[in-house]
């Protein structure tokens, strides 16, 4: 089985704008969370889709959304970008129980 | 809610030595237990886990953790390490019952193996 798939690798923004990161899961794997890696605060939990509804959420203001497709495909979007937001966007996609990552969106906002 | 301390942030073994990467979780609720590693510009790769069943869990690579429920506990052990073990590694805990797609993470163990 192919693994979790990220796009793009590496992604470069200004503050202000705003930037969609898709991933890929598994094939059969029906949830999908995302995690925000940044040095300071480390691995957070930003929120986890199943079948095409938002299932649990981290606490991270309303500028971050997803929303996942009848595939399984998800997106995240963030909007409004601040210098804050440069971190490594993790996507792992479930078995019944454990996570599989994919190697991430590195996105810097300068 | 559930919280995961790694006690240590930085640990710098010499090559075939023994290596202990010590875990501390709190919660109120069941839980699993995983210890994930992270290689340089890579996602995280699942090394080991418990559900339950026995307290002693291995990696094929040589890893090992043993899950002590009293002390809440979840320490990494290898009896040798190599240089390529060197990498950060992750602890982190789910609770248990279904509730398992979202994982707490500890701040990481960066461990660098030298020659």
């Amino acid at each position: 089985k192919a693994g979790v798939t990220q796009t793009p690798r590496y992604l470069i923004k200004t503050r202000g704008q705003q930037v969609t990161l898709s991933c890929s899961p598994i094939s059969g794997h029906r949830s999908v969370s995302w995690y925000q890696q940044t040095p300071g605060q480390g691995l957070q939990f930003l929120f986890e889709y199943f079948s095409e509804t938002q299932r649990n959420k981290g606490n991270f203001p309303g500028r971050f959304s997803g929303r996942q497709f009848s595939n399984s495909r998800s997106e995240m979007n963030v909007s409004t970008l601040e210098l804050g937001d440069s971190a490594l966007y993790l996507c792992a996609s479930s078995a019944v129980y454990e996570q599989f990552f994919g190697p991430g969106t590195r996105l810097t906002v300068l | 809610a559930q919280s995961v301390t790694q006690l240590d942030s930085q640990v710098p073994v010499f090559e075939e030595a023994p290596v202990e990467l010590r875990c501390n979780y709190s919660s109120s609720v069941s839980v699993y237990l995983f210890w994930y590693v992270q290689y340089p510009n890579q996602g995280l790769q699942l090394l080991l886990k418990y559900l339950s069943g026995s307290t002693l869990v291995e990696s094929i690579n040589g890893f090992e953790a043993e899950f002590n429920k009293s002390q809440t506990s979840f320490h990494l052990r290898k009896p040798s390490v190599h240089i390529s073990d060197t990498a950060e590694y992750f602890c982190a805990v789910s609770a248990g019952g279904g509730s398992n797609y979202k994982l707490t993470f500890g701040k990481g163990t960066l461990l660098t193996v030298n020659p």
